[in-house]
């Protein structure tokens, strides 16, 4: 069974543009959770979607958005970057995300803003 | 406000003896705690995990205690392999009835393995 899938691997942004980051969950999960990585404050939860829905949302402002799409497949959006925004960003899967089932992580995008 | 804390960022052990790392957090809330273990350029893999209704999991060499009252975790690892190098994060969630809040994470511990 092909694991989380993120795509791109590395990106590279300037202050004030946006980017979109795509995750492909396990085939049959239907969580998607987003975490950021930082050394600062380390994995942090962005939010969780399930069938399309924004279920679950971690504390971090509007710039942070998400989708997610029928085939589960979500992707993430960063709108006027900033330098603060460098981070690794990971994306995890789960059946469907309720208790007691443990999320499978992706490799992660590494962006870098400049 | 750290809710979940690992105090040691960094932990080094001989190969064959026990590794021991430790995780601490402040929300009484947290029902469900899980480790993950994270290589350089890999996504955290999940290790291990123990519900609030229990004290101890065992999975093969990895065993998690649970004392609620003090609102502690920790992972042994016995016996420790150098394969086992690798940054360790401790994550803790509430069940919220609709769905798991996301993971609250530690900042890890970087356990050494030395040969």
């Amino acid at each position: 069974k092909a694991g989380v899938t993120q795509t791109p691997r590395y990106l590279i942004k300037t202050r004030g543009q946006q980017v979109t980051l795509s995750c492909s969950p396990i085939s049959g999960h239907r969580s998607v959770s987003w975490y950021q990585q930082t050394p600062g404050q380390g994995l942090q939860f962005l939010f969780e979607y399930f069938s399309e829905t924004q279920r679950n949302k971690g504390n971090f402002p509007g710039r942070f958005s998400g989708r997610q799409f029928s085939n589960s497949r979500s992707e993430m959006n960063v709108s006027t970057l900033e330098l603060g925004d460098s981070a690794l960003y990971l994306c995890a899967s789960s059946f469907s995300g309720r208790y007691g089932n443990e999320q499978f992580f992706g490799p992660g995008t590494r962006l870098t803003v400049l | 406000d750290q809710q979940v804390k690992q105090n040691s960022p960094s932990l080094s052990v001989q190969e064959g003896r026990i590794s021991i790392l430790n995780c601490d957090y402040t929300n009484s809330m947290f029902d469900y705690f899980l480790w993950y273990k994270k290589y350089p350029a890999e996504g955290p893999t999940f290790l291990i995990s123990i519900s609030s209704i229990k004290d101890k999991n065992e999975d093969g060499r990895f065993t998690v205690f649970l004392n609620k009252s003090a609102k502690h975790l920790s992972l042994h690892i016995v016996p420790s392999q150098p394969g086992d190098s690798a940054v360790y994060f401790c994550a803790a969630s509430v069940y919220s009835g609709g769905g798991a809040d996301g993971l609250t994470f530690g900042k890890g511990t970087h356990l050494i393995i030395q040969p």
